[in-house]
């Protein structure tokens, strides 16, 4: 079982829609947990870090359960120009700041 | 832009060479981090460096190692090139302590 989860999609929604993505991980030591977007062929780049009392950037809502040990963003009024991979990363901490990703989510968003 | 720099952007090697990547780390960031993603994948972990020391390692062979430099300016170097080492790498930069990391563009390394 990988230590984090997600569903690798694609996603097809059209314009306007509601998405929401999840995402597990398997550590309970894990500390800090993000959302990063990677565009095709080019790095992650950093969405959104997840609290546990959630928080919200504009159209873009994230959230941590940390006694399901879940991850989850959601997406208001998709626009075509939100079409990328979603990455959920989670760090484990404890000295070594290494990130853990998930395998990606894939989201198009249809005109 | 993160101001954290890859280079070269893009490489072909030949099976069996050893290649020299390299990294600029972001102003002010002591923590410099290397992943590897293969072709549909996550980014793995390849190695941390925090103050020019090592300071943890993934599930890779010791022909992958690194260096930190006193501006915190990074190499990954890779012996013995693998067809399976066909990937982007990406360097990471953080001032640790759990904070976010920013990527650089990574460099897009081809092994035939």
């Amino acid at each position: 079982r990988k230590e984090v989860e997600q569903d690798p999609g694609p996603f097809n929604v059209p314009e306007g829609a509601t998405v929401a993505f999840n995402c597990t991980y398997s550590n309970s030591a894990s500390q800090s947990f993000f959302w990063y977007r990677q565009d095709c062929r080019k790095e992650p780049k950093l969405l959104m870090s997840v609290y546990s009392s959630g928080n919200e950037d504009g159209r873009f809502t994230a959230q941590l359960n940390r006694a399901s040990q879940y991850i989850s963003l959601l997406i208001r009024d998709s626009k075509l120009s939100d079409s990328a991979t979603y990455l959920c990363v989670v760090n484990r901490g404890s000295g070594t700041y290494k990130y853990i990703f998930g395998t990606g989510t894939r989201l198009k968003v249809l005109a | 832009e993160t101001g954290v720099t890859q280079s070269p952007t893009h490489l072909i090697k030949t099976r069996g060479q050893q290649v020299t990547l390299r990294c600029s780390s972001q102003s002010g960031h002591n923590t410099v981090s290397w992943y590897q993603q293969a072709l549909g994948q996550g980014p793995q972990f390849i190695f941390q460096y925090y103050r020019e020391e090592e300071n943890g390692r993934g599930n890779f062979p010791p022909r992958f190692s690194g260096l930190q430099f006193p501006n915190y300016s990074s190499e990954l170097n890779v012996n013995a090139l693998e067809l399976d080492d066909s990937a982007l790498y990406l360097c990471a930069s953080s001032s640790g302590s759990g904070t976010e990391a920013f990527f650089g563009q990574g460099t897009r390394l081809t092994v035939v």
